[in-house]
């Protein structure tokens, strides 16, 4: 079974800290996509980054960052300086390789507040 | 470029009634995806819809039902409409199958 796990529900940071957010899945797939989205309160989803199985190579963009380790399953988001603005729920989400959908699984979400 | 757009952003339906929502993909997507996300909880897939034909259907009552159009513009159909169905429905389009998923802002429904 496929399945993305968010155990952080919610996260309060003063502005400029850095934060970590955990994501660990589980699937019996070989290949598969691993994905962050985020979502401010207008609801809308916003596409942060995607990475495939077979690439652990960590990415940087910015002020944020990945690491993808197969071998513990996880695959955690960094913001480093925090703003204001980072303030929202962010899910990961994992999908299948290579199917004829694009499916997307979810996790619960992290609530990330950050305090001026 | 447009977004992804759905319509209406809100809308309150009364129990066992009937509610259809509106997605109209990026232009150039062939790909649409609905999705269900009730307070609270990350979004559930319901279907998803490639080059008109149904690709996959998530764990969805019958009662939910959804078309593509030659255009790739997608809506979805709930019948007898329950009070647990209140939720935001997200629509998603892809240029293909397995790329990343893009999102519009919702249609929040409100059954009362």
């Amino acid at each position: 079974a496929q399945k993305v796990t968010q155990a952080q529900t919610e996260i309060s940071v003063v502005e400029k800290e850095d934060v970590t957010l955990d994501c660990v899945y589980e699937t019996r797939d070989t290949t598969y996509y691993l994905f962050w989205y985020k979502q401010p309160p207008s609801g809308e989803l916003v596409f942060l980054i995607r990475r495939n199985s077979f690439d652990e190579q960590n990415e940087i963009s910015g002020r944020y960052s990945w690491n993808f380790q197969k071998s513990t399953s996880s695959f955690n988001f960094t913001i480093t300086a925090s703003q204001v603005v980072d303030s929202a729920v962010y899910f990961c989400a994992l999908s299948f390789y290579g199917g004829a959908t694009n499916k997307l699984i979810f996790g619960t979400g992290t609530l990330l507040a950050v305090q001026p | 470029d447009a977004g992804v757009t759905q319509s209406p952003t809100h809308l309150i339906k009364t129990r066992g009634q009937h509610v259809t929502l509106r997605c109209s993909p990026i232009s150039g997507h062939k790909s649409v995806s609905w999705y269900q996300q009730v307070l609270g909880q990350g979004p559930q897939f319901i279907f998803q819809y490639y080059e008109k034909e149904e690709r996959g259907r998530g764990n969805f009552p019958d009662r939910f039902s959804a078309r593509q159009f030659p255009n790739y513009s997608s809506e979805l159909n709930v019948n007898a409409l329950l009070l647990g169905d209140s939720a935001l429905y997200l629509c998603a389009s892809s240029p293909d199958r397995g790329t990343e998923a893009f999102f519009g802002q919702g249609t929040r429904l409100t059954v009362v």
